[in-house]
């Protein structure tokens, strides 16, 4: 079975501040592949990274960050100096790379807002 | 033109009425998928379609079916619509196990 825990249900910051919103993931399968998506008050699903399983590199892509530890099956994302287009809903998820399906199990997602 | 599309993107509907959804990509992916998005329950999965003869059903399928006519094109169909059918339905694409890209969504409200 597999699972991603997004326990953070909302966080709140004021514009420029950083934020890190965390991911915990479960699966028995050692070959994996860890997402995160937005989705904006406008609605529809904006991908925005994706990780495989032996690859611990950290991601920078301009202000978003991740960092994928699989000693603590942890895959959180940072958003340094948050701007208030960063206010949105944000899911992490997970594929097993063990079958031929690749389902996407969906965290709960955590609503980002941020305040001018 | 945006990979993805779905049409409609709003719809409005009455318990008992049949109701399309539609998918389009031009990603020339091979694998097409409909999730629901409803408020604390995240996204689950509806059906997903491996090619043009490959439907399976994924978590939630009871009232639902779905038709693939072309690899670009897959379709949900609500037979009769029933209020706990409102929800926000996603269309997503993927080529294999690599990530899905998600459509506009449409929401959907059943009276």
């Amino acid at each position: 079975a597999q699972k991603v825990t997004q326990a953070q249900t909302e966080i709140s910051v004021v514009e420029k501040e950083d934020v890190t919103l965390d991911c915990v993931y479960e699966t028995r399968d050692t070959t994996y592949y860890l997402f995160w998506y937005k989705q904006p008050p406008s609605g529809e699903l904006v991908f925005l990274i994706r990780r495989n399983s032996f690859d611990e590199q950290n991601e920078i892509s301009g202000r978003y960050s991740w960092n994928f530890q699989k000693s603590t099956s942890s895959f959180n994302f940072t958003i340094t100096a948050s701007q208030v287009v960063d206010s949105a809903v944000y899911f992490c998820a997970l594929i097993n790379g063990g079958t031929s399906y690749g389902k996407l199990t969906f965290g709960q997602g955590t609503i980002l807002t941020v305040h001018p | 033109d945006a990979d993805v599309t779905q049409t409609p993107r709003n719809r409005i509907t009455k318990t008992g009425k049949r109701i399309m959804l539609e998918c389009s990509q031009t990603k020339g992916h091979d694998r097409m998928y409909w999730y629901r998005q409803d408020p604390g329950l995240g996204l689950r999965l509806i059906y997903y379609s491996f090619d043009v003869k490959d439907i399976n059903k994924g978590e939630i399928s009871d009232g639902y079916s779905v038709s693939r006519q072309a690899q670009a094109k897959f379709s949900l169909s609500l037979e009769s619509a029933i209020p706990n059918q409102t929800a926000l339905y996603f269309c997503a694409t993927s080529e294999g196990r690599d990530t899905q890209y998600f459509g506009p969504g449409t929401r959907l409200t059943v009276l």
